[in-house]
């Protein structure tokens, strides 16, 4: 059961300008939301969290955006660079249990010099 | 200080094979989770230890187990190998449960069932 959606394969931007990639969640249990980052041949990283009392996290170039009532959330990066360029995976959870915790497909991202 | 080690790297077996994967964690992290990744279905939760013990599993079949060892260490297991087996199994650690921002995940070990 896909409880936790990024519908965009792949996203391809300019270097300097906004990327932006979103995730959909069907399970209003979750309650913290994640974004991990992977490069070819490494595990993911952790980059950015929010929890479902907030609405806005923000980590240097680095926001994610929380809507609850349209269960969506999106990570801005703004400016976008090269180094960027990996998949990124969105996860949710209840109450940041690994046991609970679902991840989106991932969408490639690509910033062009 | 090392990062998560997984060995081996790649993996070719048959179908109705058997294998084992090991993982070491971040020195000092005690918890162990394991995850497999196929496309189009993301990263999918398959157990997690914690000092030896088995705390949370995934909706995997029994043919997927995992064990833990003193030192923290973890190998997970796959009996009768089928087609759908194919994916990279990554392993993440942390210093103790329920702490997934300060998840530490392996390179992943490549498994590809023929």
């Amino acid at each position: 059961d896909q409880q936790v959606k990024q519908n965009s394969p792949s996203l391809s931007v300019q270097e300097g300008r906004i990327s932006i990639l979103n995730c959909d969640y069907t399970n209003s249990m979750f309650d913290y939301f994640l974004w991990y980052k992977k490069y070819p041949a490494e595990g993911p990283t952790f980059l950015i969290s929010i929890s479902s009392i907030k609405d806005k996290n923000e980590d240097g170039r680095f926001t994610v955006f929380l809507n609850k009532s349209a269960k969506h959330l999106s990570l801005h990066i703004v400016p976008s660079q090269p180094g960027d360029s990996a998949v990124y995976f969105c996860a949710a959870s209840v109450g940041g249990n690994n046991n609970d915790m679902r991840f989106g497909a991932g969408t490639r991202l690509t910033v062009k010099p | 200080k090392a990062g998560v080690t997984q060995t081996p790297r790649y993996l070719i077996k048959t179908r109705g094979q058997q294998v084992t994967l090991s993982c070491s964690p971040i020195s000092g992290h005690r918890s162990v989770s394991w995850y497999q990744q196929t496309p189009g279905q993301g990263l999918q939760f398959l157990f997690e230890y914690f000092s030896e013990t088995q705390r949370n599993k995934g909706n995997f079949p029994g043919r997927f187990s995992g064990r833990q060892f003193s030192n923290s260490r973890s190998e997970m297991n796959v009996s009768t190998l089928e087609l759908g087996d194919s994916a990279l199994y990554l392993c993440a650690s942390t210093l103790a449960p329920a702490y997934s921002d300060t998840q530490y995940f392996g390179p992943g070990t490549r498994l590809t069932v023929l």
